[in-house]
């Protein structure tokens, strides 16, 4: 079964700086989709970005993107220009079919004025 | 604006009770699901849906079920509530199409007590 692992429980930013959220998972497929999802105060978890693990660039949307590193099982976010409206619980997860998704464990990420 | 909607965001039942968890969505989407989060483990997979009348279990069924006889609904039931299914539990749903994303309700946190 593939597992996913989000080893930073909490992590903090400055506003207007950039912050790196880490995600490894394992899998014995070799083509695969991986998304991470943001929940804020609201609870309304939120699409931020997906990766398809056949493509060689690195998915980006806007201020966010990502750092995928197929052999290394790596799928880490980079947010820039962190603003207040990005402080949230961010998941990780990996797509295991028929929409199912394996989720790691969350990060919570504070952002400072 | 493409929506899934819990029926409730706050419950409060006492143990042994029967518990009824709604959520519709209004996205004409074929697969629909439950999931349970809880801090430090993030999003678990209870039961799914891909069908009418269709389920499957997810990765943590036990003391639940679930019934779909509509497309858009697609309810959790606990069938006699305990202190250890105090969480939040999300309902989500997706089209059959691979790599879709996934929309989530709020959220329902319910308490047992």
């Amino acid at each position: 079964a593939q597992t996913v692992t989000q080893s930073q429980p909490e992590m903090s930013v400055q506003e207007a700086e950039t912050v790196t959220l880490s995600c490894t998972y394992d899998t014995s497929e070799s083509d695969y989709y991986l998304f991470w999802y943001k929940q804020p105060p609201s609870r309304q978890m939120i699409l931020v970005i997906r990766q398809e693990a056949y493509k060689q660039q690195n998915a980006t949307e806007n201020r966010f993107s990502v750092n995928f590193q197929k052999a290394a099982k790596s799928f880490s976010l980079k947010i820039s220009d962190s603003q207040l409206g990005d402080a949230a619980m961010y998941f990780c997860a990996y797509y295991v079919g028929y929409g199912k998704l394996t989720f790691g464990q969350g990060t919570i990420l504070t952002v400072h004025p | 604006d493409v929506k899934v909607t819990q029926s409730s965001r706050y419950l409060v039942k006492r143990t042994g009770e029967k518990v009824f968890l709604e959520c519709v969505q209004d996205m004409d989407h074929e697969n629909m699901f439950w999931y349970r989060q809880d801090p430090g483990l993030g999003l678990r997979l209870i039961y799914f849906s891909y069908d009418v009348k269709m389920k499957e279990k997810g990765d943590i069924p036990e003391g639940y079920s679930v019934s779909r006889e509509k497309k858009e609904r697609f309810s959790l039931i606990l069938e006699s509530a305990s202190t250890n299914q105090t969480s939040m539990y999300l309902c989500a749903s997706s089209s059959r199409a691979e790599n879709t994303e996934a929309f989530f309700g709020q959220g329902t946190r319910l308490t047992v007590v």
